[in-house]
């Protein structure tokens, strides 16, 4: 079945603290995988697309990057206005255009 | 990249009656879907909506409760159904083009039904 994990839950930094948050994925075939910024009472904002393992995106402090098994969010020196929930999702195997999303990392950062 | 607006932003209703969503993208797309998120949920996919055919629903939705429309390349509805305090969520609307899978969200619609 597909599935995705993503750890941690909620993840609380300092200012300038760097640190990674984690999507794990079950499927076969991958066809993409995708993370997204979604902020209190708006609709998901999409950030990156990543193909193949060992590709590579960033955007300001953010760099996504894939293996074949899991695909990390890097955020380096993060400032309050990242604060945010960020989801990651992958195009199901049973349907052309339907994701199988994950439950998302809220990540906070105090100024 | 797609803009898409939702109306309307956030409504408060009563038990029993029916809201109408509206997504509006900026550009034609092949594909448009409704979700909807529970507060400090991730997104459920309710259905595709198609374009000059009946829309797709995702087990546990039907389409007497959730009518959806679409009547172009640009624009959708959402009428949730009969409602119920277990419908208050946010609804969400997004669009795609086919190939790639990327989808670009709306703003969202918080619906409170008392």
């Amino acid at each position: 079945e597909d599935q995705v994990t993503q750890s941690p839950e909620a993840l609380r930094l300092q200012e300038g603290e760097s640190s990674s948050l984690n999507c794990s994925y079950t499927v076969s075939g991958l066809r993409g995988l995708f993370w997204y910024r979604q902020d209190p009472g708006k609709g998901p904002e999409f950030l990156f697309t990543l193909y193949s393992a060992g590709e590579e995106k960033e955007k300001e402090r953010l760099k996504a990057t894939l293996t074949k098994k899991e695909s990390f969010l890097h955020i380096t020196a993060p400032k309050p206005e990242d604060s945010a929930t960020y989801l990651c999702a992958v195009p199901s195997m049973d349907s052309n255009y339907q994701l199988i999303w994950g439950a998302g990392t809220k990540l906070i950062i105090k100024p | 990249s797609a803009v898409i607006s939702q109306k309307p932003s956030r409504d408060i209703c009563q038990r029993g009656t029916s809201l109408t969503i509206q997504c509006q993208v900026d550009s034609q797309v092949t594909m448009m879907f409704w979700y909807r998120q529970q507060p400090g949920q991730s997104l459920t996919l309710i259905a595709t909506a198609n374009q000059g055919s009946e829309a797709t629903y995702e087990s546990g939705f039907v389409i007497d409760k959730f009518p959806i429309s679409r009547p172009n390349l640009t624009f959708s509805t959402l009428t949730v159904s009969n409602m119920s305090p277990e419908d208050s969520s946010i609804y969400l609307c997004s669009a795609g083009t086919s190939g790639n899978n990327e989808q670009f969200f709306g703003p969202g619609t918080r619906l409170t039904v008392l």
